[in-house]
């Protein structure tokens, strides 16, 4: 997975709660993004980051935040979770001076009960 | 764990045949597409990728051919194997633009 991690895994929460996710990458990557994917939507673009402290919203980014204060850390932050944010959370990086190509982490299986 | 939809197109082959995938892109602006295969539980993993001034390109058991003038993507497996049994999704961009859009994917199954 191209030395990038995600934490959790998996996660099981309730309606209201906060939730945050990590991606760390070890590749010392410019670029990081999150995606979600839901069966029928594939995968969506929530927010990307293009430098510390330099993020950008994606195509589906209402209810989420995200955070990046160290290159090597980009945090998803859901503020008050719903049902709809149940999905598969996947981070990817990539360099985008050699190639545009981004490289996907395990992702996170989260559910909103 | 199941990570794509449920009601993918699928590609059943056997062992050892030749597979194909076939992808619509949507942006006749898109010059670099991308490869992707996606086991259950795991993240999307590169497979080959192609920029928009080639018509082929060639990887280990893998080809990727571009038809620009109809939009549209192929991924040719060689040798189809069990191993290769996934779900494979082609993306687009266009140089300078910070996302990637995804195809929904193919399910590709392999019977022994």
């Amino acid at each position: 997975d191209a030395g990038i991690t995600q934490s959790p895994r998996h996660k099981v929460t309730e309606t209201g709660t906060p939730v945050t996710l990590r991606c760390h990458q070890t590749e010392n990557h410019r670029y990081m993004y999150w995606y979600r994917q839901d069966p029928g939507h594939g995968l969506r673009l929530i927010h990307y980051s293009y430098g510390v402290k330099d993020t950008d919203k994606g195509e589906v980014s209402d209810g989420y935040s995200v955070s990046r204060s160290k290159t090597e850390d980009f945090l998803l932050t859901l503020e008050s979770a719903t049902s709809s944010q149940t999905s598969v959370y996947f981070c990817a990086i990539s360099d985008r001076q050699t190639t545009d190509t981004q490289y996907f982490g395990p992702g996170t299986r989260l559910t909103v009960l | 764990g199941e990570s794509v939809g449920l009601h993918l197109p699928t590609l059943s082959v056997q062992e050892g045949d030749n597979s194909i995938i076939n992808c619509a892109y949507s942006n006749s602006a898109s010059d670099y597409f991308i490869w992707y295969k996606q086991e259950s539980g795991k993240g999307p993993q590169f497979i080959i990728d192609i920029r928009s001034n080639m018509d082929k390109r060639q990887g280990q058991r893998v080809t990727v051919l571009l038809n620009k003038t109809v939009k549209h993507l192929s991924l040719q497996i060689a040798a189809t194997q069990p191993g290769d049994s996934a779900v494979y999704f082609c993306a687009e961009t266009l140089t300078g633009r910070r996302a990637l859009t995804f195809g929904s994917g193919t399910r590709l199954q392999v019977q022994p």
